[in-house]
């Protein structure tokens, strides 16, 4: 069974630019979350989808958004760049709630802003 | 809230020495407990989890850790180290009471773990 996959794997954004960055969930799950990963501030959790819905999101401004489409697959933006949105940002999938089942993560996507 | 704490930011150990990495957690609830290790350039891979069965968890690579209440803590341990273990390692911890668990994992600051010759 192929693993979570993520594109583009690296990506180079100027400031004020705005980003997408995908997912594609192990075949069966349905529920993905997203974290940023820095190397400041670690691994924080940003939101998580399940069933085409945002169930919850973690403290980041509204600069950052995600959906989740019909087929489980997710993206998130990120508007207005900022230097410091420069980070890996991962996504994970579980084949139930992340609370409860075992989150698999992607080999994220190393976004640079300059 | 839940939070984690890896105690040491970098931990070094000769080849085929005992490995220890320590992960203390504070939760209101009966948490779920992880450890995931990143490689250089990659994403997470789950080394083992703790989901309220038997208390000494045993994980991919050798890998065990075991659940303790009273200390609220999750060491992970490896009876030999291998220069393959070199590697960044990290403690979550998840609410599996919310509801349905929408919270995602809260992780702690990982520890690198070097591996001397």
């Amino acid at each position: 069974k192929a693993g979570v996959t993520q594109t583009p794997r690296y990506l180079i954004k100027t400031r004020g630019q705005q980003v997408t960055l995908s997912c594609s969930p192990i075949s069966g799950h349905r529920s993905v979350s997203w974290y940023q990963q820095t190397p400041g501030q670690g691994l924080q959790f940003l939101f998580e989808y399940f069933s085409e819905t945002q169930r919850n999101k973690g403290n980041f401004p509204g600069r950052f958004s995600g959906r989740q489409f019909s087929n489980s697959r997710s993206e998130m933006n990120v508007s207005t760049l900022e230097l410091g949105d420069s980070a890996l940002y991962l996504c994970a999938s579980t084949a139930g709630s992340p609370g409860l089942g075992t989150q698999y993560f992607g080999p994220g996507t190393r976004l640079l802003v300059l | 809230a839940q939070s984690v704490t890896q105690l040491g930011s970098h931990v070094s150990v000769s080849e085929g020495a005992l490995v220890l990495l320590r992960c203390n957690y504070s939760s209101s609830v009966p948490p779920y407990l992880f450890w995931y290790v990143q490689y250089p350039n990659q994403g997470l891979q789950l080394l083992l989890k703790y989901t309220s069965a038997a208390t000494l968890v045993k994980g991919i690579n050798g890998f065990e850790a075991e659940f303790k209440k009273s200390e609220t803590s999750f060491h992970l341990t490896k009876p030999s180290a291998h220069m393959s273990d070199a590697a960044e390692y990290f403690c979550a911890v998840s609410d599996p009471s919310s509801g349905g668990g929408a919270d995602g994992l809260t992780f702690g600051k990982g520890t690198h773990l070097i591996i001397q010759p």
